[in-house]
Parts: structure tokens; sequence; C-alpha cells
């Protein structure tokens, strides 16, 4: 079975541009959560999606959005990039997002560099 | 709220040596406890979870992790490090009270993350 894909694998963008990037599941699975990851910051919940619906949210500003398509494919937007943006993106995937059954299975990431 | 320390950003071990990356939490309840490994240019992988059960909970690649509740710890331990074992560790909580639709599902809460050196 393939594993959790993310495209694309890195970027560039410049101050104020917008991103989007793309996260495809594990067949199967229904939930998407994405995460940031910075070196000062570490690893932190950006929000969570279960068919269509975004389920949970964590405490990132408005620039950050999110949305999933019918086959659970998600993606993250991401507006007015700012220097700060600069983090690795990691998207995992589980069945059904409960945590006592489920394992969520990360993506290697996507590299994003704001210049 | 729920939080995780990891104790010791770096820990460096010579190769065959005792492994132990300290993980401890906060939490209201007992929380659902798990540990991802993290390798150079990868996303993160589980080693190992605790949900119920036996409190000593085997992984892969011969880790393991004991859930202590009196303190509020759940270390990760391999009896002898191999130099494959070189990564980034993160131990991870997640609310016990996260049922489907409840609001709290499919969020982790990390830890900051070890570096494991293994020197030859």
């Amino acid at each position: 079975k393939a594993g959790v894909t993310q495209t694309p694998r890195y970027l560039i963008k410049t101050r104020g541009q917008q991103v989007t990037l793309s996260c495809s599941p594990i067949s199967g699975h229904r939930s998407v959560s994405w995460y940031q990851q910075t070196p000062g910051q570490g690893l932190q919940f950006l929000f969570e999606y279960f068919s269509e619906t975004q389920r949970n949210k964590g405490n990132f500003p408005g620039r950050f959005s999110g949305r999933q398509f019918s086959n659970s494919r998600s993606e993250m937007n991401v507006s007015t990039l700012e220097l700060g943006d600069s983090a690795l993106y990691l998207c995992a995937s589980s069945l059904l997002g409960g945590p006592s059954t489920d394992t969520q299975y990360f993506g290697p990431g996507t590299r994003l560099t704001v210049l | 709220a729920q939080s995780v320390t990891q104790l010791g950003s770096h820990v460096s071990v010579s190769e065959g040596a005792l492994v132990l990356l300290r993980c401890n939490y906060s939490s209201s309840v007992p929380p659902y406890l798990f540990w991802y490994v993290q390798y150079p240019n990868q996303g993160l992988q589980l080693l190992l979870k605790y949900t119920t059960g036996a409190t000593l909970v085997k992984g892969i690649n011969g880790f393991e992790a004991e859930f202590k509740k009196s303190e509020t710890s759940f270390h990760l331990t391999k009896p002898s490090a191999h130099m494959s074992d070189a990564a980034e560790y993160f131990c991870a909580v997640s609310d016990r009270g996260a049922v489907y639709g409840s609001g709290n599902t499919g969020k982790l809460i990390f830890g900051q993350g070890t570096t494991l050196q293994v020197k030859p």
C-alpha cells in the first residue's frame, strides 16, 4: 500500500506570496492532519480534516487554511507569506482520526522556504 | 492543557550502549502516549504507542517504553544502540477524551525532540 505523499517536496517563495501544498493520504484513510515543524517552535498542529470537514484547528492565524476533497486528498494554503512561515510542513493520515485505535502515518513533508 | 517535556535536546551514546530518552507529560487525565522517530529529510515514523493495558510497550527496532502514571513519564529505551538509531525522536500525547467528532481528534502534541547521536 502506498504511503502518504506530499507535493511538492521543496518550495521557495517570496514574502507576500501565497502557496498551496498537497497531501494524498493512504488509500482508505479519511482523516488528514497537518503539522508545521520549525527549529524554534518544534512540531505544531495546524488542523485536521475528516470527510471534507475541518474537525480540529490549532493556534495559527487565518492566513493558514486548508480543505479536503471527496477522495480524502487535502490541501493547505498559506496566504501573504512571512519569513517565519519557512518550515517543514508535514501531513499525516489515519483511518478515522481517533488516537486510541488509529495510527497517524506521516508523509515526508514539504520544505517551504520564504525569502 | 496538555504538554510534553523531553529532557535533553541531544543525547550521545556509544554503539552497543543503553539508549534512554526521557519524556514527561502533563495532563489532567492519563493521555495516549507515542514515540516517533524522524530520520533526516524524512517524515515521522511511529515507534510505539501506549493506549491502555500493559504499561510496558514494545515497539519496532528493539525500542520499548514504560508508562509510569505516578511519575507522569513515558521514557524510551533500547538495550543496545546501533548506528542506524541516530535520528531525532519525538514524544507525543493525545487527548484520552478524544473520540470521533469531539473536536480533539487527529491532534498530537509533541515534545521538542531529542537528537540521538550514536558514536562508533
